[in-house]
């Protein structure tokens, strides 16, 4: 039981590059998020899924997401700036009656040059 | 607009020492409050709390919520230099976390 798996780990890109950073959970819950942490700001809310076939957006333009399936949540940087050097983290809760907290992948770090 | 604010943001003491980091929130549609600890990856789940006045506690960290005034602290105890990290409270509504900045902690031996 891995939990919420994130790839890569690293990466660097050119601006206006385009990339997709992967997440995939192993927990079977329907909801996942993709949040960005930039020193001093804490997590910041990009995108949400409630469940396969619906995403819904918080901050412009920029990133894409699909939801094909309960397991995988890819989030697409569409042309790549330097604003968007970042610390990416994908999250899901685990599968259980009641609120369940959500337990995050271990991060791709993204830098844009 | 949901806010968390997280205080201080920024604490350093020794190793014994006992330490509480404050965590305020105004949301709408509150569900629970969550505590995480981050060292160099991801953010490590410690505490959800979902009732006010109810404490949770692990070892030497426990957790108490008081939904009247909007805050909530986390208690750790007997430092160790492996508390050295940056802990995270969140605010879990119906559809997201709402973060606070953080709160680096550093345990000087």
């Amino acid at each position: 039981n891995a939990g919420v798996t994130q790839t890569p780990k690293f990466h660097i890109l050119k601006t206006g590059q385009s990339m997709t950073l992967q997440c995939a959970q192993d927990m079977n819950h329907g909801y996942m998020s993709w949040y960005r942490q930039d020193p001093g700001m804490g997590l910041r809310l990009i995108y949400y899924s409630a469940a396969a076939g619906t995403t819904d957006k918080e901050v412009p333009n920029g990133y894409n997401v699909s939801r094909l399936n309960t397991e995988d949540f890819p989030l697409r940087l569409v042309s790549a700036a330097p604003s968007q050097t970042s610390v990416y983290l994908c999250a899901s809760p685990r599968r259980g009656s009641g609120i369940q907290p959500q337990h995050f992948g271990d991060g791709t770090r993204l830098s844009i040059l | 607009e949901d806010k968390v604010v997280q205080s201080p943001l920024s604490l350093v003491v020794h190793e014994g020492d006992t330490v509480t980091l404050n965590c305020s929130y105004e949301v709408t549609n509150f569900r629970s409050l969550l505590w995480y600890k981050q060292e160099k990856k991801a953010p490590t789940f410690l505490f959800m709390l979902t009732s006010s006045g109810i404490e949770k506690k692990s070892g030497r960290l426990s957790s108490i919520l008081d939904k009247k005034e909007l805050f909530s602290i986390l208690n750790i105890t007997a430092t160790q230099t492996g508390d050295s990290a940056i802990y995270l409270c969140a605010e879990q509504g119906a559809q997201k976390l709402v973060f606070g900045q953080g709160t680096r902690l550093t345990i000087n031996p």
